[in-house]
């Protein structure tokens, strides 16, 4: 059973490009999650989606989007990246409230 | 919105004594409370969580202790191995913000053979 699975693994990005992070799940959890986690500091939500075709602001989103066109894919668009954008990215997703949510492999992106 | 707040940031003990890592929470609404284990370079899995309508539960070596009154929650782990080296992340959830995690800014815990 794959879970949740994240692309790339890892990547160096040039400091203007833009990149999508690719989140599947395979579960059939309506609520989906991007994280980022920084060296020293614990995870902070991005955008988040409760069901298809909704998604929501959380903590940190400026820099960043997310679309949610069906329920098994929740991909993260930087459009234009910034240095301080590098950092560990995590999806996660959820199936109930007040359940486990279960996390990506992490992508790890370099703004250079 | 949820603010939560972890402490230690940092806990060294040795193999066999107990870890103890304290939580902190803002909204009295929040009403589910996972702790999760993130091991180097691997993703954060769940642990152990409690939910508002209970004050403690335990799985072998692990416990988690939640006091609404003071808005704070614990985690307890006895007879620390070294395998138990990791970062710990405790979070928040509540009903009225989607449910979503507000996680608290984490601990790691070396464990000395």
């Amino acid at each position: 059973t794959a879970g949740i699975t994240q692309a790339p693994t890892s990547q160096i990005l040039a400091a203007g490009r833009s990149m999508t992070l690719r989140c599947t799940q395979d579960m059939r959890h309506n609520a989906m999650y991007w994280y980022r986690q920084d060296l020293g500091l614990g995870l902070r939500l991005i955008h988040y989606s409760n069901t298809a075709g909704t998604t929501g602001k959380g903590e940190v989103p400026d820099g960043y989007s997310v679309s949610r066109a069906n329920t098994d894919d929740f991909p993260l668009t930087l459009a234009s990246a910034v240095p301080s954008q590098t950092s560990v990215y995590f999806c996660a997703s959820k199936g109930q409230p007040n359940t486990e949510a279960f996390f990506g492999q992490g992508t790890r992106l370099t703004v250079v | 919105g949820e603010n939560v707040e972890q402490h230690p940031s940092t806990l060294s003990v040795q193999e066999g004594d107990s870890a103890v890592i304290k939580c902190t929470y803002s909204d009295s609404a929040s009403n589910y409370f996972p702790w999760y284990k993130q091991e180097l370079g691997k993703r954060p899995q769940l642990i152990i969580d409690i939910r508002s309508n209970v004050g403690e539960k335990k799985d072998q070596r692990i416990a988690v202790t939640l006091n609404k009154t003071a808005k704070h929650f614990s985690l307890h782990i006895t007879e620390t191995q070294p395998e138990d080296s990791a970062v710990y992340f405790c979070a928040a959830s509540l009903s009225r913000a989607g449910n979503m995690l507000t996680f608290g800014g984490g601990t790691r815990l070396m464990v000395k053979p």
